[in-house]
């Protein structure tokens, strides 16, 4: 059964610092796995999509690599804003599960001017 | 222009009462989610429809019964509701899977209290 995890649970930082946020996952046979954000009392919003075949995605300040093998993801954030508050989750796909995403519990960014 | 939508964002009721909410997405997605959130925050899929068939059925109680009326439209409903059953509900959709670059999209969520 595949299990997400994300470490930490939080996390504080102030501006201008980097951000890394961390995810695993049990099962390495997985189909894509997708970073989220969600905003308080706000849906979720897609951030970054990486392919079971891919190492990396990047759009603009954020990158995301997997390493399937060691079933982690780390997603980068580069030069934080207090606008980057805000819940990170981390959905994977198994491979045999048709549309199923698999969240981990999140972990928690405040960015502090 | 919103893509995915759902009603009411928030819904409150008593015990034993029997209500809806409603999900619609104008992004043309062939398939499309229902999500429970937990008050720990866990994201966890109830039910998958593609082209208006049910595809996933996670070992959700029988009270709850998503209808599909149109490839568009994923509605929930949920029978004598529970003190268990609070929880935030968020509605997703996806385009058809290619190469597993199938984003899913995500409406803002129903908070359903019950008391």
């Amino acid at each position: 059964k595949q299990e997400v995890t994300q470490i930490p649970a939080a996390l504080s930082v102030p501006e201008g610092e980097n951000l890394v946020l961390n995810c695993s996952f049990t099962d390495s046979a997985i189909y894509n796995l997708q970073w989220f954000r969600q905003d308080p009392g706000k849906g979720l919003t897609s951030l970054l999509l990486i392919q079971s075949s891919q190492r990396e995605q990047t759009s603009g300040r954020l990158n995301a690599s997997l390493d399937k093998s060691s079933g982690r993801s780390t997603l980068y954030i580069a030069a934080s804003q207090p606008g980057d508050s805000a819940t990170y989750l981390c959905a994977v796909r198994p491979g045999d599960s048709w549309g199923k995403l698999q969240f981990g519990a999140g972990t928690q960014v405040v960015v502090t001017p | 222009d919103t893509a995915v939508s759902q009603t009411p964002k928030y819904l409150v009721t008593q015990m034993g009462n029997d209500k809806s909410i409603k999900c619609e997405q104008n992004l043309g997605h062939d398939t499309m989610y229902w999500y429970k959130q937990d008050s720990k925050k866990f994201l966890k899929i109830m039910f998958s429809y593609n082209n208006k068939e049910l595809i996933i059925n996670e070992t959700v109680p029988n009270r709850f019964s998503p209808k599909s009326p149109d490839k568009a439209h994923l509605n929930l409903h949920i029978n004598s509701l529970e003190l268990g059953d609070s929880a935030v509900y968020f509605c997703a959709s996806s385009p058809p899977a290619s190469g597993g670059t199938d984003t899913q999209y995500f409406g803002p969520g129903t908070r359903l209290t019950v008391l």
